[in-house]
Protein backbone atom coordinates (compact mmCIF):
# COMPACT_ATOMS: atom_id res chain seq x y z
CA UNK A 1 0.00 0.00 0.00
CA UNK A 2 0.87 4.01 -0.14
CA UNK A 3 3.44 4.55 2.35
CA UNK A 4 2.50 7.95 4.29
CA UNK A 5 5.74 9.50 6.94
CA UNK A 6 5.16 11.85 9.43
CA UNK A 7 8.53 13.14 11.31
CA UNK A 8 8.96 13.49 14.09
CA UNK A 9 7.71 10.86 16.04
CA UNK A 10 8.26 12.30 19.17
CA UNK A 11 9.06 16.09 20.45
CA UNK A 12 8.81 17.50 23.96
CA UNK A 13 9.54 21.50 23.58
CA UNK A 14 9.20 24.36 26.11
CA UNK A 15 5.95 26.34 27.10
CA UNK A 16 5.97 29.14 24.71
CA UNK A 17 8.31 27.90 21.08
CA UNK A 18 6.41 26.31 18.29
CA UNK A 19 6.46 23.23 16.77
CA UNK A 20 6.91 22.41 13.35
CA UNK A 21 5.38 18.12 12.26
CA UNK A 22 5.86 17.02 9.04
CA UNK A 23 3.65 14.33 6.86
CA UNK A 24 4.59 13.06 3.40
CA UNK A 25 3.63 10.98 0.92
CA UNK A 26 6.30 8.97 -0.40
CA UNK A 27 5.04 7.24 -3.64
CA UNK A 28 1.50 8.95 -4.53
CA UNK A 29 0.63 12.77 -4.55
CA UNK A 30 -1.82 13.75 -2.39
CA UNK A 31 -4.16 17.09 -3.01
CA UNK A 32 -5.31 16.54 -0.13
CA UNK A 33 -4.04 15.70 3.58
CA UNK A 34 -5.38 15.50 6.87
CA UNK A 35 -4.18 16.50 10.54
CA UNK A 36 -5.90 14.28 13.34
CA UNK A 37 -5.39 15.05 17.37
CA UNK A 38 -5.48 12.31 19.59
CA UNK A 39 -6.10 12.69 23.62
CA UNK A 40 -5.01 10.08 26.36
CA UNK A 41 -7.65 6.71 25.81
CA UNK A 42 -9.82 8.73 22.90
CA UNK A 43 -10.48 8.59 19.58
CA UNK A 44 -9.32 10.24 16.83
CA UNK A 45 -10.72 13.83 16.16
CA UNK A 46 -9.93 15.90 12.81
CA UNK A 47 -8.41 19.11 13.29
CA UNK A 48 -8.22 20.17 9.75
CA UNK A 49 -8.07 19.73 6.08
CA UNK A 50 -4.74 20.27 4.07
CA UNK A 51 -5.15 21.51 0.68
CA UNK A 52 -2.17 21.80 -1.52
CA UNK A 53 -1.87 25.31 -3.21
CA UNK A 54 -4.94 26.68 -0.72
CA UNK A 55 -5.70 27.56 2.56
CA UNK A 56 -6.34 24.51 5.03
CA UNK A 57 -10.07 23.84 6.24
CA UNK A 58 -10.20 23.64 10.22
CA UNK A 59 -13.11 21.82 12.06
CA UNK A 60 -15.01 23.83 14.05
CA UNK A 61 -13.16 24.72 17.99
CA UNK A 62 -9.69 24.11 16.43
CA UNK A 63 -7.84 27.59 16.24
CA UNK A 64 -6.01 28.06 12.72
CA UNK A 65 -3.79 30.13 14.24
CA UNK A 66 -2.45 28.23 17.12
CA UNK A 67 -2.02 25.32 14.57
CA UNK A 68 -0.88 26.32 11.77
CA UNK A 69 -1.04 24.24 8.00
CA UNK A 70 1.12 24.64 5.04
CA UNK A 71 0.69 22.54 2.15
CA UNK A 72 2.95 23.58 -0.33
CA UNK A 73 3.83 20.11 -2.58
CA UNK A 74 1.65 17.60 -3.55
CA UNK A 75 3.50 15.22 -1.07
CA UNK A 76 4.00 17.39 1.78
CA UNK A 77 1.92 19.21 3.98
CA UNK A 78 3.59 20.90 7.79
CA UNK A 79 1.73 21.70 11.13
CA UNK A 80 2.85 24.33 13.39
CA UNK A 81 1.94 23.92 16.82
CA UNK A 82 2.75 28.07 17.60
CA UNK A 83 3.66 29.16 20.91
CA UNK A 84 2.91 25.47 22.27
CA UNK A 85 1.74 25.34 25.83
CA UNK A 86 1.25 22.09 27.98
CA UNK A 87 -2.94 21.80 26.72
CA UNK A 88 -1.32 20.60 23.50
CA UNK A 89 0.45 18.27 24.66
CA UNK A 90 -1.02 15.25 22.73
CA UNK A 91 -0.26 12.55 19.99
CA UNK A 92 -0.87 14.40 16.23
CA UNK A 93 -1.24 11.96 13.12
CA UNK A 94 -1.44 13.19 9.51
CA UNK A 95 -3.41 11.09 6.96
CA UNK A 96 -3.63 10.73 3.41
CA UNK A 97 -6.18 9.12 0.79
CA UNK A 98 -5.83 9.31 -3.00
CA UNK A 99 -9.65 9.77 -3.61
CA UNK A 100 -12.44 7.70 -2.13
CA UNK A 101 -9.55 4.59 -1.26
CA UNK A 102 -7.62 3.50 1.38
CA UNK A 103 -6.70 6.02 4.10
CA UNK A 104 -3.27 6.00 4.86
CA UNK A 105 -1.73 7.37 8.24
CA UNK A 106 1.71 8.55 8.99
CA UNK A 107 3.28 6.80 12.39
CA UNK A 108 2.03 9.63 13.99
CA UNK A 109 3.92 12.76 16.61
CA UNK A 110 3.87 12.39 20.61
CA UNK A 111 4.10 15.95 21.49
CA UNK A 112 4.82 16.89 25.22
CA UNK A 113 4.95 20.48 26.33
CA UNK A 114 6.76 21.14 29.83
CA UNK B 1 -23.71 14.96 11.63
CA UNK B 2 -21.74 11.66 11.16
CA UNK B 3 -21.03 9.68 14.36
CA UNK B 4 -19.49 6.39 14.84
CA UNK B 5 -19.97 4.31 17.66
CA UNK B 6 -18.12 0.85 18.75
CA UNK B 7 -19.22 -1.41 21.08
CA UNK B 8 -17.86 -2.76 22.98
CA UNK B 9 -15.56 -0.48 24.46
CA UNK B 10 -13.29 -3.05 25.84
CA UNK B 11 -13.12 -6.67 25.48
CA UNK B 12 -10.80 -8.93 26.91
CA UNK B 13 -10.67 -12.73 26.08
CA UNK B 14 -8.69 -16.07 26.51
CA UNK B 15 -6.03 -17.34 23.68
CA UNK B 16 -7.86 -18.70 20.98
CA UNK B 17 -11.47 -17.25 21.22
CA UNK B 18 -13.35 -16.09 18.17
CA UNK B 19 -14.65 -12.35 18.83
CA UNK B 20 -16.72 -10.04 16.70
CA UNK B 21 -16.22 -6.29 17.03
CA UNK B 22 -19.20 -3.65 15.94
CA UNK B 23 -19.49 -0.29 14.17
CA UNK B 24 -22.56 1.22 13.66
CA UNK B 25 -22.70 4.71 11.72
CA UNK B 26 -25.76 7.16 11.42
CA UNK B 27 -25.10 8.37 7.83
CA UNK B 28 -25.21 5.95 5.35
CA UNK B 29 -23.93 8.38 2.56
CA UNK B 30 -20.37 6.83 3.03
CA UNK B 31 -18.01 5.78 0.38
CA UNK B 32 -15.88 3.01 2.40
CA UNK B 33 -15.58 2.08 5.96
CA UNK B 34 -11.84 1.15 7.23
CA UNK B 35 -10.75 -0.99 10.14
CA UNK B 36 -7.80 -0.06 11.41
CA UNK B 37 -5.14 -1.30 14.85
CA UNK B 38 -3.35 1.16 17.00
CA UNK B 39 -1.17 -0.22 19.26
CA UNK B 40 -0.09 1.85 22.46
CA UNK B 41 1.46 5.23 21.46
CA UNK B 42 1.81 4.19 17.63
CA UNK B 43 0.45 5.02 14.59
CA UNK B 44 -2.78 3.29 12.67
CA UNK B 45 -2.62 0.18 10.68
CA UNK B 46 -5.25 -0.09 8.01
CA UNK B 47 -6.53 -3.71 8.52
CA UNK B 48 -9.25 -4.13 5.98
CA UNK B 49 -11.21 -1.43 3.63
CA UNK B 50 -14.73 -2.46 2.32
CA UNK B 51 -16.40 -0.03 -0.07
CA UNK B 52 -19.90 0.85 -0.10
CA UNK B 53 -20.57 -1.47 -3.00
CA UNK B 54 -19.21 -4.49 -1.05
CA UNK B 55 -20.38 -6.84 1.72
CA UNK B 56 -17.38 -7.91 2.59
CA UNK B 57 -13.31 -8.04 3.12
CA UNK B 58 -11.33 -11.05 4.44
CA UNK B 59 -7.17 -11.02 5.10
CA UNK B 60 -6.15 -13.88 7.29
CA UNK B 61 -8.11 -14.11 10.40
CA UNK B 62 -10.04 -11.43 9.94
CA UNK B 63 -13.17 -10.63 8.25
CA UNK B 64 -14.94 -7.56 8.04
CA UNK B 65 -18.65 -6.93 6.97
CA UNK B 66 -20.50 -4.11 5.84
CA UNK B 67 -24.29 -3.08 5.60
CA UNK B 68 -24.40 0.08 4.57
CA UNK B 69 -28.61 0.13 5.15
CA UNK B 70 -28.43 -0.38 8.40
CA UNK B 71 -25.57 1.49 9.27
CA UNK B 72 -23.35 -1.53 10.76
CA UNK B 73 -20.28 -2.93 10.40
CA UNK B 74 -18.62 -6.48 12.23
CA UNK B 75 -14.72 -7.49 12.55
CA UNK B 76 -14.39 -10.80 13.24
CA UNK B 77 -11.35 -12.15 15.02
CA UNK B 78 -10.54 -15.95 14.59
CA UNK B 79 -8.57 -17.90 16.56
CA UNK B 80 -7.28 -15.12 18.74
CA UNK B 81 -3.84 -14.25 19.59
CA UNK B 82 -1.77 -12.49 22.70
CA UNK B 83 -0.07 -10.39 19.63
CA UNK B 84 -3.82 -9.20 18.19
CA UNK B 85 -4.81 -7.29 21.89
CA UNK B 86 -3.99 -3.72 20.83
CA UNK B 87 -7.06 -1.08 20.17
CA UNK B 88 -9.41 -1.48 16.69
CA UNK B 89 -10.63 1.28 15.64
CA UNK B 90 -13.34 1.72 12.61
CA UNK B 91 -13.77 4.45 10.67
CA UNK B 92 -16.07 5.60 7.36
CA UNK B 93 -15.18 8.16 4.72
CA UNK B 94 -18.21 10.46 3.95
CA UNK B 95 -17.89 12.62 0.43
CA UNK B 96 -15.46 15.25 0.95
CA UNK B 97 -12.75 12.58 1.47
CA UNK B 98 -13.08 13.08 5.50
CA UNK B 99 -12.70 9.98 7.69
CA UNK B 100 -14.78 9.88 10.91
CA UNK B 101 -13.88 7.86 13.24
CA UNK B 102 -15.25 5.66 16.13
CA UNK B 103 -13.90 5.72 19.80
CA UNK B 104 -12.44 2.14 19.01
CA UNK B 105 -12.29 -1.02 21.20
CA UNK B 106 -9.47 -2.22 23.45
CA UNK B 107 -9.11 -5.91 22.52
CA UNK B 108 -6.71 -7.44 25.45
CA UNK B 109 -6.50 -11.59 24.62
CA UNK B 110 -4.81 -13.56 27.38
CA UNK B 111 -2.25 -16.12 27.16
Amino acid sequence: GAVVSQHPSRVICKSGTSVKIECRSLDFQATTMFWYRQFPKQSLMLMATSNEGSKATYEQGVEKDKFLINHASLTLSTLTVTSAHPEDSSFYICSAAPQNTEAFFGQGTRLTVV
Amino acid sequence: KQEVTQIPAALSVPEGENLVLNCSFTDSAIYNLQWFRQDPGKGLTSLLLIQSSQREQTSGRLNASLDKSSGRSTLYIAASQPGDSATYLCAVLEYGNKLVFGAGTILRVKS
